[in-house]
């Protein structure tokens, strides 16, 4: 099974929209950290947020907050008024505390939602 | 700029040749994770480092193998490349290291290897 699963391989939204990005994720873990990054067409992986599994309020970053519903395994990212220089690839990741046995210090990584930004 | 130095930004070589690709994390940081993007797989967790030594491994092939130097920048190495291997290649690196410590971690701009 797949520990991110990010249903939406591309989406179209019109500028100045909110837009959700979904995310959910898998782990028999107690403690993980969920994080989203940005990746432009220009390739670098930016950082937008990041939530612990244990933190009880959602992580909000200026226009960035993270809807995290953690019965659900949930994580979507939801972008307020959202801005042309908002397209690229969206990836949602997680790290793993290993308390299972099974864990790493790496992420692992959904295969990314494609947001265009339509003015 | 995420403080993170990756080099070369291109690569292009053939297959069965070796090739090194080096990362100089950003000050302070003591881990760096390596990370293999490909059209086919998708953003994988290879190797991470802490302080010099190997503390995680992901799904590196046998055929990769990384280091961290004293002065804390490290080196991934490629050999007998297959078509298979191109892909961005990212080094990131974190302060910390360990259970519960969820630094995020910053990324440098990638090594764009090509195999031909």
């Amino acid at each position: 099974a797949q520990k991110i699963t990010q249903t939406q391989p591309g989406m179209f939204v019109q500028e100045k929209e909110a837009v959700t990005l979904d995310c959910t994720y898998d782990t028999s873990d107690q403690s993980y950290g969920l994080f989203w990054y940005k990746q432009p067409s220009s390739g670098e992986m930016i950082f937008l947020i990041y939530q612990g599994s244990y933190d009880e309020q959602n992580a909000t970053e200026g226009r960035y907050s993270l809807n995290f519903q953690k019965a659900r395994k949930s994580a979507n990212l939801v972008i307020s008024a959202s801005q042309l220089g908002d397209s690229a690839m969206y990836f949602c990741a997680m790290r793993e505390d290993g308390d299972s046995g099974g864990g790493a210090d790496g992420l692992t990584f959904g295969k990314g939602t494609h947001l265009i930004i339509q003015p | 700029d995420s403080g993170v130095t990756q080099t070369p930004k291109h690569l292009i070589t053939a297959t069965g040749q070796r090739v090194t690709l080096r990362c100089s994390p950003r000050s302070g940081d003591l881990s760096v994770y390596w990370y293999q993007q490909s059209l086919d797989q998708g953003l994988q967790f290879l190797i991470q480092y802490y302080n010099g030594e190997e503390r995680a491994k992901g799904n590196i092939l046998e055929r990769f193998s990384a280091q961290q130097f004293p002065d804390l920048h490290s080196e991934l190495n490629l050999s007998s490349l297959e078509l298979g291997d191109s892909a961005l290649y990212f080094c990131a690196s974190t302060q910390e290291s360990g259970s519960g410590s969820y630094n995020e971690q910053f990324f440098g701009p990638g090594t764009r290897l090509t195999v031909l």
